[in-house]
């Protein structure tokens, strides 16, 4: 079985100034780790996963993450953030021999202010 | 295209009626999944069909009903549901359930029992 963590339940920032977004996991085998976005009244839309290979992952809109597999941590970060990256960001972590079975945190909202 | 769509995008039903909710995608993939998602919470996985068959049943109460008639459509038969079902119904699909392709998410239908 599987966890995911997610540090900061809110996060408020402002427009241009960088970001990182906590996620923590816990797991007894190798797993893949995804970042989700949820816009409000939207359905979930990937950002990035990790499958495998380096551990800087790009992924949309110019976010990325690095996975840490001392710390056990896959934090997401942008450099810059516009007002439109305002929603609720998703960690998520599925083990290998399951894969089509995702355990979610619960969730960041982010808010960016002008 | 890559598009997941769901309707109804709204349904409001009392404790005795009976409705359904329907998912569909023209990506050729395989694998269909649904999801609960509660205000402020990461979405439950319900169902997961592989190859038009039931896979994965996250234990759901009988009172929801899958249904995969065929490879792009996805049915949820909902009856004598309870207010607590009251939640966003998320349908989404990938490639296969094994590769860890991309799940693609639909914009969800927002259910109110009454």
């Amino acid at each position: 079985a599987q966890s995911v963590t997610q540090l900061d339940s809110q996060v408020p920032v402002f427009e241009e100034a960088p970001v990182e977004l906590r996620c923590n996991y816990s797991s007894s085998v190798s797993v893949y780790l995804f970042w989700y976005v949820q816009y409000p009244n939207q359905g979930l839309q990937l950002l990035l996963k990790y499958l495998s290979g380096s551990t800087l992952v790009k992924g949309i809109n110019g976010f990325e993450a690095e996975f840490n597999k001392s710390q056990t941590s896959f934090h997401l970060r942008k450099p810059s953030v516009h007002i439109s990256d305002t929603a609720e960001y998703f960690c998520a972590v599925s083990d290998r021999t399951n894969a089509g079975k995702s355990t979610f945190g619960d969730g960041t909202t982010l808010t960016v202010k002008p | 295209d890559t598009e997941v769509t769901q309707t109804p995008k709204h349904l409001v039903m009392g404790m005795t009626n009976k409705k359904s909710l329907k998912c569909e995608q023209h990506m050729g993939h395989r694998a269909m999944y649904w999801y609960k998602q509660k205000a402020k919470k990461p979405p439950e996985l319900m169902f997961v069909y592989s190859y038009e068959k039931l896979s994965i049943n996250e234990s759901v109460p009988s009172r929801f009903s899958p249904e995969c008639p065929n490879s792009s459509l996805l049915n949820l038969h909902l009856h004598a549901l309870q207010p607590e079902d009251s939640a966003l119904y998320l349908c989404a699909s990938s490639q296969d359930r094994v590769s860890l392709e991309t799940q693609y998410f639909g914009p969800g239908t927002r259910l109110l029992v009454l």
